[in-house]
């Protein structure tokens, strides 16, 4: 039950586009649809922006989505605004367990 | 709305136990898993475990086993999560969030998180 892999940092203009990986292994990411995603600012509790890999819950902007390909799940933020600068976390269901990733801190230059 | 309230900050010393509340509003408590996740001071999440309102049925992440009891009031939709044999690396802020429909698999697709409640441990 080793903690997902995620780059530590990922950065991008205003505007642009970034995406942030996460890598797990045949028994997490690889054996199971459940992926999430969740935005964090300082302080503040974790927000859920994508669940079962690709869908947005109700009021999530379109600009974030998600995908999976073998054993790696990506986060992709269309049109960097400044409020996207937060740590993001992956998340993965594991025989009967769950997991999360090591946490990307997102800059907008 | 969906609302999760947990209990208050907690200091204890190395070697204790704590146990943490987290009360549920806004939809009906047996049907959904509940999680607990923790941060340590500027690090990352990490999933402890989670239980089924309706069942009491729990599972933890391995490195808790043995150390965590997850319960629950459904009287009162209140759920519980008891650290014991506390150090200095259990310091941290310990949240409840609210999983998956109960008749669904356990993921930590949480969608709903508590304020969280901050833990420290120091003699």
């Amino acid at each position: 039950q080793s903690a997902l892999t995620q780059p530590a940092s990922v950065s991008g203009s205003p505007g642009q586009s970034i995406t942030i990986s996460c890598t797990g292994t045949s028994s997490d990411i690889g054996d199971y649809d459940s992926v999430s995603w969740y935005q964090q600012h300082p302080g503040k509790a974790p927000k859920l922006l994508i669940f079962d890999v690709s869908n947005r819950p109700s009021g999530v902007s379109n600009r974030f989505s998600g995908s999976k390909a073998g054993n790696t799940a990506s986060l992709t933020i269309s049109g960097l605004q400044a409020e996207d600068g937060a740590e993001y976390y992956c998340s993965s269901y594991t025989n009967s367990r769950g997991v999360f990733g090591t946490g990307t801190k997102v800059t907008v230059l | 709305q969906v609302q999760l309230v947990q209990s208050g900050a907690e200091v204890r010393k190395p070697g204790a136990s704590v146990k943490v509340s987290c009360k549920a509003s806004g939809y009906t408590f047996n049907d959904y898993y509940l999680h607990w996740v923790r941060q340590a001071p500027g690090e990352g999440l990490e999933w402890m475990g989670w239980i089924n309102p309706n069942s009491g049925g729990t599972n933890s992440a391995y490195k808790f086993e043995g150390r965590v009891t997850m319960t629950r009031d459904t009287s009162i939709r209140t759920a519980y999560m008891e650290l014991r044999r506390l150090t200095s690396d259990d310091t941290a802020v310990y949240y409840c969030a609210r999983g998956p429909r109960e008749i669904m698999i356990p993921a930590p697709t949480l969608g709903t998180w508590g304020h969280g409640t901050l833990v420290t441990v120091s003699s």
